[in-house]
């Protein structure tokens, strides 16, 4: 059993470049949701999924968009990098919402 | 405004020795509370969880606490040992119909040394 599972670790972009985050979970979570991680700051929600073909907005969805074709794959796609995108990416999911979140092991994000 | 502030932002202790983190939040009403644990380079795991009914909750050498008269959770740790490293995070499910956002604290910062 996986659990949640990034690609990639680690990854250095270019200013306009783009690129996409995968995330993949086997726990049949319905719900799933994209988190950046600054320094010293809480983890902020990009984007959320409460199932397959329904996403939705967190609080910084700014230059990000996401998919959900299947239970379990929710993928986060950068269209145009920019160095405020620099930043630790974790995706998580939950069976249900308030219940606890398992979370990916992160990609690390620099945009130069 | 919904939010979750913990202290101290950093800390460190000798091996052997307890410590207790600090979790104040503005979450009302929650559905409950939860304390994670996130090694360096990894996603965070949790620990504990106590619903708004809860006074304390145990896992091992963890133990959280929740006083929801004064929003307040702490996070005790006894015996520390090195692997207990790492930064805290305590989490508030609120319940407010229709949202599934978890309000995250910005984390305790735990460095134990030999």
């Amino acid at each position: 059993n996986a659990g949640v599972t990034q690609t990639p670790k680690f990854r250095i972009l270019k200013i306009g470049q783009s690129m996409t985050l995968q995330c993949t979970q086997d726990m049949n979570h319905n719900y799933m949701y994209w988190y950046r991680q600054d320094p010293g700051m809480g983890l902020k929600l990009i984007y959320y999924s409460v199932g397959a073909g329904i996403t939705d907005k967190g609080e910084v969805p700014n230059g990000y968009n996401v998919s959900r074709s299947t239970t379990e794959d929710f993928p986060l796609r950068l269209e145009l990098a920019a160095p405020s995108q620099t930043s630790v990416y974790f995706c998580a999911s939950t069976v249900r919402t308030g219940a606890e979140a398992f979370f990916g092991q992160g990609t690390r994000l620099t945009v130069v | 405004k919904n939010q979750v502030e913990q202290s101290p932002q950093s800390l460190i202790i000798l091996e052997g020795k307890n410590c207790t983190l600090q979790c104040n939040y503005t979450v009302s009403p929650f559905s409950n509370l939860r304390w994670y644990k996130q090694d360096t380079g990894r996603g965070p795991v949790s620990l504990t969880i106590m619903t708004f009914s809860e006074n304390t909750k145990s896992n091992g050498r963890y133990t959280a606490t929740l006083d929801a008269d004064t929003k307040q959770s702490s996070l005790h740790i006894t015996a520390s040992q090195l692997s207990d490293s790492a930064s805290y995070i305590c989490v508030v499910s609120p319940t407010t119909s229709g949202t599934y956002k978890y309000i995250f604290g910005t984390g305790t910062r735990l460095k134990v040394l030999a």
